[in-house]
Formats: structure tokens, C-alpha cells, sequence
């Protein structure tokens, strides 16, 4: 199995507050993505990292923020939580980052509840 | 832009039924696809890729053919067991960015 730990893998939250995701890999893996996952949208990709402090928006990234410091952390960070951003997070790396065909490999999930 | 449609679910079977879960993608350039399975209360997985027109991923049973005449990539087995029960996700890949599909929630019932 690939090396991903995110945490913390459940939070309930309120309304207004910040609230950090982590993403860590020890497969020193090039690209890192977080994707939303909610009933009847799938996967919705957040943001995602291309090397230390190279990001880019995906398709639902208002909201969010992110940083990558280190080759193996990926923060995702609500600045000011809303209960639309209930939803469940999922990290994912890829060596390639799809060249080559490179799959990704997926966290076992963050589990985001805002009140 | 790039995106990936798949059957909705839930699709329910009994065991040792035959099974196929459709899968159509838009792309702008050659991608390559995957199916994806999530078992409950975990992270999505790979089950089977295809990487070229006419290509056949396979694994565990599960095939799917890459065919690029009709932008499909259809799940298929020829007898599920409960143990398949799961969601199962359609995808596509060009350059650095996946495409997910809306998943399609498989129960395999003894």
C-alpha cells in the first residue's frame, strides 16, 4: 500500500472557523491532489501540487488554500468554514502525475462535518 | 472540457450474476482510463487501467476494454460475489489531471 496518512481522519466544526487538512506521503511522490467527495458529484478535484510550493486550482477550489512546504506534506485549509464544505477530503498522489500513465494512489480519507 | 459519465446506480445483484457498469468519457487528447473501487469506509483504489485504444484492463475478474469508436470503457464481470460489493468509479486521465466519474454503488446479495 502507498505510504498516505491524512489527518485527522474525522472533525465536526462550526460555522467561521479554520480548519487544516493534512496530507502526508512517504512515497516521495511528486504530485499530491485533494479531491472532495459528496453523493451524486463523485470526486471534485480542490487543488493540487506539481513540487514544493507549485500548486493549482481544480474545477471546486473557492474556499480553499493550500500549501506544500515539504516534497511529503499537503495542507488543505478552509479559512472560514462553511456547512457546504461538509463533505469527506481525499488526498492522492501520483509519481507522474498521469505521464506515463501513472495512477493515483488514495488516503483513506478526512471526514469534514461544519455545524 | 474533459469529463467522464457513468451509469448511475445502485445496482443490485445476486451472486454469480453477470455484471456491466457503463462508462463513456470526453477527452480532448488520447487518455488513459481506470476503474477505481472504494470499499465502505475507505479510499479509492485501482482496480484495472487501459492505456491505449483497444487495450483490455483487467483484474480480479473485472475486464474493460479501451474503445475509443465509441469514447467507452464498460465494466464487466462474469460472476460477482458479495465480496464486490463496493463503488466503483470511472475514470480518465490527460496530463496531470484525473477525470472521476459520479460512482455507481454495486450490493452483490448471497
Amino acid at each position: 500500500d502507498a505510504g498516505i496518512t491524512q489527518s485527522p481522519r474525522h472533525k465536526v466544526t462550526e460555522t467561521g472557523t479554520p480548519v487544516t487538512l493534512r496530507c502526508h506521503q512517504t512515497e516521495n511522490h511528486r504530485y499530491m491532489y485533494w479531491y472532495r467527495q459528496d453523493p451524486g458529484h463523485g470526486l471534485r478535484l480542490i487543488h493540487y501540487s506539481y513540487g514544493v510550493k507549485d500548486t493549482d486550482k481544480g474545477e471546486v477550489s473557492d474556499g480553499y488554500s493550500v500549501s506544500r512546504s515539504k516534497t511529503e506534506d499537503f495542507l488543505l485549509t478552509l479559512e472560514s468554514a462553511t456547512s457546504s464544505q461538509t463533505s469527506v477530503y481525499f488526498c492522492a498522489i501520483s509519481g507522474t502525475g498521469g505521464l506515463n500513465t501513472g495512477e493515483l494512489f488514495f488516503g483513506e480519507g478526512s471526514r469534514l462535518t461544519v455545524l | 472540457g474533459d469529463s467522464v459519465t457513468q451509469m448511475e446506480g445502485p445496482v443490485t445483484l445476486s451472486e454469480e450474476a453477470f455484471l456491466t457498469i457503463n462508462c463513456t468519457y470526453t477527452a480532448t487528447g488520447y487518455p488513459s482510463l481506470f476503474w477505481y473501487v472504494q470499499y465502505p469506509g475507505e479510499g479509492l483504489q485501482l482496480l484495472l487501467k487501459a492505456t491505449k485504444a483497444d487495450d483490455k484492463g483487467s483484474n480480479k475478474g473485472f475486464e474493460a476494454t479501451y474503445r475509443k469508436e465509441t469514447t467507452s470503457f464498460h465494466l464487466e464481470k462474469g460472476s460477482v460475489q458479495v465480496s464486490d460489493s463496493a463503488v466503483y468509479f470511472c475514470a480518465s486521465n490527460t496530463g496531470n489531471q484525473f477525470y472521476f466519474g459520479t460512482g455507481t454503488s454495486l450490493t452483490v446479495i448471497p
